[in-house]
């Protein structure tokens, strides 16, 4: 089965930065996402990577290591829309796509 | 633009009956996924189908089934509910297989089972 581990909370001021670390342990690769989730909602696309680096969308960044099964989610300039959880998911080489338990953002004034 | 739409939104049901949740979507999506997202565990698959006429077991297979007829509709049944099956159900779709594109979520299913 796949592993992956996200923190379950954290806190940030509006107009600060934040990153989301996410580590994994799966058999094969082929793929990282993360998702965004408003409470009571569904998940929405953020970003993939599959190779290492930085890819940069607008105030979020994704990160990958693949060396390292590692991931992190950078959020810039908070605002109070981003309070949600992010949910980090792992495509493994069963092509299957593996989500973490995720990790609730909360935006404070 | 309707993308995935499943129903019910909300379900309470008696634990024993029979329910199926549906799914349809309108992006000509080849693949099609069924999840249940449970406080603390995220987001568990529970079957897939990658084009239309096949089906695959996820993660949680037990006590559920799908069939796919057709490229726009996805079924889920629960055969004899029980309340461990307490969830919200996610449905998604992706145009390629093989989870290496973005997915697209319905907005879930809520169901009791009491």
């Amino acid at each position: 089965g796949q592993n992956i581990d996200q923190p379950t909370e954290m806190t940030a001021t509006e107009g600060a930065i934040v990153q989301i670390n996410c580590t994994y342990q799966t058999s094969g690769f082929n793929g990282l996402f993360w998702y965004q989730q408003h409470a009571g909602e569904a998940p929405t696309f953020l970003s993939y990577n599959v190779l290492d680096g930085l890819e940069e969308k607008g105030r979020f960044s994704s990160f990958l290591s693949r060396s390292k099964g590692y991931s992190y989610l950078l959020l810039k300039e908070l605002q109070m829309k981003d309070s949600a959880s992010y949910l980090c998911a792992v495509t493994g080489d069963d092509y299957k796509l593996s989500f973490g338990a995720g990790t609730t953002v909360t935006v404070r004034a | 633009i309707a993308g995935i739409t499943q129903a019910p939104t909300s379900q309470i049901l008696a634990a024993g009956r029979r329910m199926t949740l549906r799914c349809t979507q309108d992006m000509r999506h080849n693949a099609m996924y069924w999840y249940r997202q449970d406080l603390g565990l995220g987001l568990r698959l529970i079957h897939y189908s990658n084009t239309a006429g096949t089906t695959g077991k996820g993660e949680v297979p037990d006590g559920y089934s799908v069939s796919r007829a057709n490229t726009d509709d996805f079924p889920l049944t629960l055969a004899s509910a029980v309340p461990s099956q307490t969830s919200v159900y996610f449905c998604a779709s992706s145009a390629a297989g093989g989870n290496t594109g973005e997915l697209f979520f319905g907005e879930g299913s809520r169901l009791t089972v009491l």
